[in-house]
């Protein structure tokens, strides 16, 4: 079946650790984004990548890093940098051809730091 | 900078019934989407119903209509024939472009929950 795969589902994360979310597609979409969800609020954009190798700053990109190596995966790392990591992370991905312009989610990540 | 607004945190209906959901949004831009998503206590966030900004006729999908009032910069979702499974987060969502050649980002609302009761 076509669709976004994140994994892990659930993540713990020792204080100073990095972690790497992963996300993957099988869409063929160009555009592919992560977003952070606390409680209480809506998404918040982190980072987007339109094209193979290229990617922008979303909202919140500080202490996260991000890479774009091939069309179909879009790995997030939490850094040591970010101050408060816990949260729910969702993976997004789009196609601008056409009548596309929708962006579609995963099924999403908890990230806990213990 | 663009900016949703729901206004409604808590909302509840009887099943059957018929509900809607508030959403503003504030922008500059002329050539925008709007959406509406939900997400079940699963969190996975289910595209509902979508609406381009150049369209005057509202979109319909089922029971999920919208209601877009352009000049007003109003998005609100109505549910009719309320069911059990609509129980859920539902979060407005408004589209423009990025700062990146063809690529789009989405602003979100804080969501409404909606509690269907039986």
């Amino acid at each position: 079946d076509g669709g976004i795969t994140q994994s892990p589902k659930y993540l713990f994360r020792k204080e100073g650790q990095n972690v790497t979310l992963s996300c993957e597609q099988n869409l063929n979409h160009d555009a592919m984004y992560w977003y952070r969800q606390d409680p209480g609020q809506g998404l918040r954009l982190i980072y987007y990548s339109q094209i193979v190798n290229d990617f922008q700053k979303g909202d919140i990109a500080e202490g996260y890093s991000v890479s774009r190596e091939k069309k179909e995966s879009f790995p997030l790392t939490v850094t040591s940098a970010q101050k408060n990591p816990t949260a729910f992370y969702l993976c997004a991905s789009s196609t601008n051809r056409g009548s596309g312009n929708t962006i579609y989610f995963g099924e999403g990540s908890w990230l806990t730091v213990v | 900078a663009q900016t949703v607004t729901q206004s409604q945190p808590e909302m509840s209906v009887q099943e059957a019934e018929t509900v809607t959901l508030s959403c503003t949004y504030d922008t500059s831009e002329s050539n925008y989407y709007l959406f509406w998503y939900k997400q079940p206590p699963s969190r996975q966030m289910i595209l509902v119903i979508r609406q381009e900004a150049y369209k005057q006729q509202n979109a319909t999908e089922n029971r999920f209509s919208v209601n877009f009032q352009k000049a007003a910069k109003s998005f609100s979702l109505k549910i009719s024939d309320s069911q059990l499974g609509d129980t859920a987060m539902y979060f407005c969502a408004f589209m423009t472009r990025g700062s990146g050649a063809g690529s789009y980002q989405l602003t979100f609302g804080k969501g409404t929950k909606l509690s269907v009761i039986p």
